[in-house]
C-alpha cells in the first residue's frame, strides 16, 4: 500500500535562516506531488505541484522553492525564512485525476 | 475558476445529535468533490468523494454526502455524532491543477 512521509514533524527556525522540508512517497510510481500551506485557522493554500522529476509549477510568488530530485521525493526550501512563513505544511500525492492523499504535515514556527 | 465555500466556520453539536456541514462549489463542468477531516496537528484524511454516478455517497466513520447539481452543493451529514468526530472538515473540488479547498468548518461536540 502507499504511504507518504514528511519530516521533520515540527521545526522552529529563526528569521533569515534556511529551510528544507522533505516529503517521500512509497508504494506508487509517477505520482503528482503537491505542497500546501495551512496558516492558523485558515484553509489550505497550494504552493507547488509537480507532475514529474524536475518539473515544478509554482502557484504563488513567495520566497519558497520546491524541487523533485527523484520520482517519489519532493522538497520544499527557502534561503531566508520570513515570519510569515510560519504555518503547517502538507505534502500530498495523487495518481492521474484521482484522490489526493496527504502526509502528516510539518509544523513550522519562524521566530 | 473553481471555488469552494463553506459558510459555517464553527459548528457545535451535542453528542448523539445529527450533523450537516454545508459546502457550495463553483465549477464549470461536472465536479469531482471531496470531504476531508483534519484532527488537530494532523494531516488530512479522506472521508468520501464524488466522481459520478449515485449522488448520495457513503464514506468512512458513518459519514455521507449528497451531490446536488441544481444547488451546487455537496453537504456532509452524519445521523449521530460521536465525541471523536470533533475536528476540522474541509470540502474540496478538483481544479485545473490541484484541489481547491474551502476554508473549513470546525466541529465541536458537546457531551
Amino acid at each position: 500500500s502507499q504511504t507518504i512521509h514528511q519530516w521533520p514533524a515540527t521545526l522552529v527556525q529563526p528569521v533569515g535562516s534556511p529551510l528544507s522540508l522533505e516529503c517521500t512517497v512509497e508504494g506508487t510510481s509517477n505520482p503528482n506531488l503537491y505542497w500546501y500551506r495551512q496558516a492558523a485557522g485558515r484553509g489550505l493554500q497550494l504552493l507547488f505541484y509537480s507532475v514529474g522529476i524536475g518539473q515544478i509549477s509554482s502557484e504563488v510568488p513567495q520566497n519558497l522553492s520546491a524541487s523533485r530530485p527523484q520520482d517519489r521525493q519532493f522538497i520544499l526550501s527557502s534561503k531566508k525564512l520570513l515570519l510569515s512563513d510560519s504555518g503547517f505544511y502538507l505534502c500530498a500525492w495523487q495518481i492521474g485525476a484521482g484522490t489526493q492523499y496527504f502526509g502528516p504535515g510539518t509544523r513550522l514556527l519562524v521566530l | 475558476a473553481q471555488s469552494v465555500t463553506q459558510p459555517d466556520i464553527h459548528i457545535t453539536v451535542s453528542e448523539g445529535a445529527s450533523l450537516e456541514l454545508r459546502c457550495n462549489y463553483s465549477y464549470g463542468a461536472t465536479p469531482y468533490l471531496f470531504w476531508y477531516v483534519q484532527s488537530p496537528g494532523q494531516g488530512l484524511q479522506l472521508l468520501l468523494k464524488y466522481f459520478s454516478g449515485d449522488t448520495l455517497v457513503q464514506g468512512i466513520k458513518g459519514f455521507e454526502a449528497e451531490f446536488k447539481r441544481s444547488q451546487s452543493s455537496f453537504n456532509l451529514r452524519k445521523p449521530s455524532v460521536h465525541w471523536s468526530d470533533a475536528a476540522e472538515y474541509f470540502c474540496a473540488v478538483v481544479g485545473r491543477r490541484a484541489l481547491t479547498f474551502g476554508s473549513g468548518t470546525r466541529l465541536q461536540v458537546q457531551p
